[in-house]
């Protein structure tokens, strides 16, 4: 069974570092795009960018370009994201998803990312 | 503002048939067979429910059923039940850097 299981719900402070994390199960976790989904309070859902854990290609969403960094390591079969420094407006749920030919074919649990001083 | 564009909210009641709209662009829903729909109840995860225009993964009930035309996707839902209440977001690939690009979301409310 393809599971995507995520970290716990984050509180942070402005200006925190913050790496949650996905770990994958079920399926050949190397050899498939795990994508980054952002929902911010009571919105739609919007496309991060994307991440290939064999070799750690990624492609950003210009709107996320500069502001997160996604990684992975095989070895564990976990695929990150990470924030330098968080901004109030950081404050959402994150979806990891791992991606099928042309879709996004399951989901983690989300993990919800609260800031606030 | 979202790239693609999906009604706020559309309703119907048990039995009956609703349809979603999704309108992009040729740089996305209509350059491309790659549509997918995503049912997502309040709390969760989305859910896969159309892939490449129209097809269902296995598990998805044939009351869903999908199709594209132009540079606009629609989702059908037939047999309306009070489980299928819950958003509804169409995404698309996209030539632009932007790479996926989601629809704003439907809010089904099964009256």
């Amino acid at each position: 069974e393809v599971q995507l299981v995520q970290s716990g719900a984050e509180v942070k402070k402005p200006g925190e570092f913050l790496k949650i994390s996905c770990k994958g199960s079920g399926y050949s976790f190397p050899n498939y795009w795990i994508g980054w989904v952002r929902q911010m309070p009571g919105k739609g859902l919007e496309w991060m960018g994307i991440i290939y854990p064999n070799d750690s290609n990624t492609r950003y969403s210009p709107s996320f370009q500069g502001q997160v960094t996604m990684s992975a390591d095989k070895s564990i079969s976990t695929a990150y994201l990470q924030w330098s420094s968080l901004k109030a407006s950081d404050t959402a749920m994150y979806f990891c998803a791992k991606r099928g030919n042309w879709n996004y074919d399951f989901w983690g649990q989300g993990t919800l990312v609260t800031v606030s001083s | 503002q979202s790239a693609l564009t999906q009604p706020a909210s559309v309703s119907g009641s048990p039995g009956q048939s609703i349809t979603i709209s999704c309108t992009g662009t040729s740089s996305d829903v209509g350059g491309y067979n790659y549509v997918a729909w995503y049912q997502q109840h309040p709390g969760e995860a989305p859910k896969l429910m159309i892939y490449d225009v129209r097809y269902r993964p296995s598990g998805v009930s044939n009351r869903f059923s999908a199709s594209k035309s132009g540079n606009t996707a629609s989702l059908t839902i037939s047999g309306l039940q009070a489980e299928d209440e819950a958003d509804y977001y169409c995404s698309s690939y996209t030539s632009s850097s932007t790479q996926w690009v989601f629809g704003g979301g439907t809010k089904l409310t099964v009256l």
